[in-house]
């Protein structure tokens, strides 16, 4: 089935520094998403983008589907932006496929 | 619009006990999923439906988990006998009819078997 592999497992910034988190999947994906879990553990849609590259605010999505990657840049970190980041896809189905997430802590 | 809403937030049991969760999705929404998330790694399904109707269940532990939408609104999951492997979060989803790439989570259940 399925997989999704995140890197990097955890990443520690300075406050106003760019974050560059990537999602690898081993199988075309229809759709792809990018999460943010809050510390108390809601999950938030950011972005869904399958292919190409998406803005909104602070972050850009690019995913190259041929090459079953995807990557979410984070300009200009807030010590707000801490928390886990989590990529998921799926294949024309309802089940999205999580891969375990990327934890950033910006400090201050 | 209020959002998914979940019930407990926490759960502390020992090994053996039952524990239900209850899950309210957006009004309207068609589709409910329900997730488990262990500490440290991605949500995974465990199942889920369209109305009452359950769709797949096939990553669900059907020994001693099951779970029920009766009526196609709420949810519950329930775990007859639990284990120190079922600690985890438990989150519940909903998505709107035709749109099940846009899915709305709600805060989850703590559990914690001990």
């Amino acid at each position: 089935g399925q997989q999704v592999q995140q890197s990097p497992a955890s990443l520690v910034l300075q406050e106003g520094e760019n974050a560059e988190l990537q999602c690898n999947f081993s199988s075309t994906a229809t759709q792809l998403q990018w999460f943010y879990q809050s510390p108390g553990g809601s999950l938030v849609s950011l972005l869904s983008n399958p292919s190409g590259t998406k803005h909104t605010g602070r972050l850009t999505s690019t995913t190259v589907t041929k090459e079953r990657r995807s990557s979410l840049h984070i300009s200009s970190s807030q010590t707000t932006d801490s928390g886990t980041y989590l990529c998921a896809t799926n294949t024309g189905n309802y089940k999205y496929v999580f891969g375990a997430g990327t934890r950033l802590k910006v400090i201050a | 619009e209020a959002g998914v809403t979940q019930s407990p937030r926490y759960a502390v049991l020992q090994e053996g006990q039952a524990v239900s969760f209850w899950c309210d999705p957006i009004s309207g929404h068609d589709t409910l999923y329900w997730y488990q998330q262990p500490r440290d790694q991605g949500p995974q399904l465990l199942v889920y439906f369209r109305d009452e109707a359950v769709i797949d269940n096939s990553q669900l532990p059907s020994d001693r988990f099951s779970a029920v939408r009766p009526k196609g609104t709420n949810s519950t999951l329930k775990i007859q006998s639990a284990k120190q492997g079922d600690t985890a979060t438990y989150l519940c989803a909903s998505s709107p009819q035709g749109a099940g790439d846009t899915q709305y989570f709600g805060p989850g259940t703590r559990l914690l078997v001990l």
